[in-house]
């Protein structure tokens, strides 16, 4: 069946421009999930969603991060104001039970000139 | 906040040769869990570990949780090529609920 899908897959951007990346989750999966990753690091959690509502949101970095998943599926990360530290692949894991359950998508790189 | 120390960094193995990686933390974990990632790939899950002390395998992989539950190794024997990729360990805590916590990665390279 289909896995976790990205898009785009790869964005460019202008500092100070805003960015919308969407995921779409395996399907009937209730979790989803958002990383970061930086270049040579390993991803690191930025918010989790259970069904409609975020569950957590402790690893947004600031109030330019913002996302949603307004119908329980479909998730959009959201970000005002790019800075060129926010240049990094961002990941998306949807699952349907405990942390050995979350599925990856291939990620989509961000760039911020 | 939680850390994890993965090591190596990086390894450069004969085809063949065993591989071993280790990941340590200074917090618990209830859950440590292993996974490959591949140029413009998401990670994938090799290995979830759920008991302190218990030891895993998967085909030529085994993984253990080790015992004061703040660290894990992974080995894989008789390397191939296809083993080529990043490795990484993550760590869950009930108490922070599903998210999980990443070690930076080890860079596997493996010369035929």
């Amino acid at each position: 069946g289909a896995g976790v899908s990205q898009t785009p897959s790869n964005k460019v951007t202008e500092k100070g421009k805003y960015v919308e990346l969407r995921c779409d989750p395996i399907s009937g999966h209730t979790a989803l999930y958002w990383y970061r990753q930086s270049l040579g690091q390993g991803p690191e959690f930025l918010i989790y969603f259970q069904g409609t509502g975020a569950a957590d949101d402790s690893g947004l970095p600031n109030d330019r991060f913002f996302a949603v998943r307004p119908e329980g599926s479909v998730s959009t990360l959201k970000i005002q104001r790019t800075e060129r530290g926010d240049s990094a692949v961002y990941l998306c894991a949807s699952s349907n039970g405990g942390p050995d359950t979350q599925y990856f998508g291939p990620g989509t790189r961000l760039t911020v000139l | 906040g939680q850390q994890l120390n993965q090591s190596p960094q990086s390894m450069f193995i004969q085809e063949g040769e065993d591989v071993s990686m280790n990941c340590t933390s200074s917090s618990i974990f209830n859950t440590w869990l292993w996974y490959k990632q591949e140029p413009g790939e998401g990670p994938v899950l090799l290995i979830a570990l759920y008991k302190a002390g218990e030891l895993t395998s998967n085909g030529r992989l085994t993984a253990q949780f080790g015992i004061t539950r703040k660290d894990s190794f992974l080995n894989i024997s008789a390397s191939i090529p296809s083993d080529v990729g990043i490795y990484f360990c993550a760590g869950q805590l009930w108490e922070y609920g599903n998210k999980l916590v990443f070690g930076a990665g080890t860079i596997l390279r493996v010369k035929s």
